[in-house]
């Protein structure tokens, strides 16, 4: 199957900075990369879609100007999280979508970045 | 607008036993159906998916799922549960008309008695 990286797999900053996370396909290329949201025991709520060479497609109700993804590659999307807070600590998950072959509609996902804010 | 519910937030079944984990979906098509499995603190993996065609679809690690479209479910099966079952379980759909964007159900979480 096709492999979703994430980098880092964990990070802790000071309530006021930035952190970026990035999401690669390792094997394919993903002109499509999706980004989650997950709190302790709960599902994954989707915030955004990063499209390869423009702008990315928000959910209602995520801020655009807090949750910056950049999609500057077929194999890169980042999401940066502007001016964090504790609220913002969570579990980022990325998917990618392997659209080689007949698996046109099958994502597969990173293996998440655990945001602590303190 | 499109969802999907899993009755059971948790599960406990012991080693050796069967395994049925529910999943119901609203949308007034059939929609492409997945079951993802994510371990504490990972990502998730693939099971299985639905497309089109057999509605047994058989997956990974021994599992397998039925789409039945009167009762609008996609349930996922085990026949014997090992240890290393215990997991969150995640049933999801996507829409081709949606950007293949997926919904996902609560979860269930399936802890398994030695």
């Amino acid at each position: 199957g096709a492999v979703v990286s994430q980098h880092p797999s964990r990070v802790i900053c000071k309530s006021g900075t930035s952190v970026k996370i990035e999401c690669r396909s390792l094997d394919f290329q993903a002109t499509t990369m999706f980004w989650y949201r997950q709190f302790p025991k709960q599902s994954l709520m989707l915030m955004a879609t990063s499209n390869e060479g423009s702008k990315a497609t928000y959910e209602q109700g995520v801020e655009k100007d807090k949750f910056l993804i950049n999609h500057a590659s077929l194999t890169l999307s980042t999401l940066t999280v502007t001016s964090a807070h504790p609220e913002d600590s969570s579990f980022y998950i990325c998917s990618a979508p392997d659209r080689r072959g007949a698996s046109t509609d099958t994502q597969y996902f990173g293996p998440g970045t655990r945001l602590t804010v303190l | 607008a499109q969802s999907v519910t899993q009755p059971d937030i948790h599960i406990t079944v012991s080693e050796g036993a069967s395994l049925e984990l529910r999943c119901n979906y609203s949308y007034g098509a059939t929609p492409y159906l997945f079951w993802y499995v994510q371990s504490p603190g990972q990502g998730l993996q693939l099971l299985l998916k639905y497309f089109s065609g057999d509605t047994l679809v058989q997956g990974i690690k021994g599992f397998e799922a039925e789409f039945k479209r009167s009762q609008s479910s996609f349930n996922l099966r085990k026949p014997s549960v090992h240890w290393s079952d215990a997991a969150e379980y995640f049933c999801a759909l996507s829409l081709k008309a949606a950007g293949n964007k997926l919904t996902f159900g609560g979860g269930t979480r399936v802890l398994v008695k030695p």
